[in-house]
């Protein structure tokens, strides 16, 4: 069973902190890795897609993928109250060697709360 | 620009009732759409996945079926729904990759 974990949380940071959020998973073969960010009652939201190693850095957000690993992260600088919502880390897998298909899974989700 | 919609927006339904929910995608052409449910503090578990008019392939076996009829409109029924079909069903599109946008949701309380 192709798995994506996170950790539950919740995190809590102060505003202005650097929020770290982390992911693993485990197929090797994945290729492509994104971070969503759900409010509370919500549908996720896409906020960053990353598909080579080191990093990749949108305003203040920046992924990290280290596919050795097997590690996605996410930073996200200045933390606002605006960014508290769960952060779904999500992977595209191929279901087995016999599937002619990938598809993406989801981790858990990390719930994030910035205290003003 | 693409636009996706879901209806209902919630939903509340006594057990054994049939289903039917609606997503509609605009702005794009043979997209491929998915159902998924999120149950309460839960994960995304994806339902079903379609690559085209009649395609379906279902991910879990349940008392849940879909539907593509038309190349941008995704159904999701059910037949007598159970306690364990309450959740928040969202509806997801994509073209040529893995990037998934996902529509608003429909928030399914059986009782």
């Amino acid at each position: 069973q192709k798995e994506v974990e996170q950790n539950s949380g919740p995190l809590s940071v102060p505003e202005g902190a650097i929020a770290s959020l982390n992911c693993t998973y485990s197929d090797r073969g994945s290729q492509s890795f994104f971070w969503y960010r759900q409010y509370s009652g919500k549908s996720p939201e896409l906020i960053m897609s990353i598909y080579s190693n080191g990093d990749k850095e949108d305003g203040r957000f920046t992924a990290q993928l280290n596919k050795a690993s097997q590690y996605v992260s996410l930073l996200i600088r200045d933390s606002q109250p605006s960014d508290s919502a769960t952060y779904l880390c999500a992977v595209n897998t191929r279901p087995s060697s016999f599937a002619s298909y990938d598809k993406v899974i989801f981790g858990p989700g990390t719930s994030l709360s910035v205290i003003p | 620009s693409q636009t996706i919609h879901q209806w209902p927006a919630t939903l509340v339904q006594p057990v054994g009732s049939p289903l039917s929910l609606e997503c509609t995608v605009e702005g794009t052409s043979n997209p491929n759409l998915y159902w998924y449910r999120q149950a309460a503090g839960r994960g995304l578990q994806l339902l079903f996945y379609s690559v085209g008019i009649g395609q379906i392939s279902s991910e879990v076996p349940q008392n849940l079926s879909a539907s593509r009829p038309q190349d941008r409109q995704f159904i999701l029924s059910s037949k007598k729904l159970l306690l364990s079909d309450s959740g928040f069903y969202l509806c997801a599109w994509t073209i040529g990759g893995f990037e998934q946008f996902f529509g608003p949701g429909t928030r399914l309380t059986v009782l």
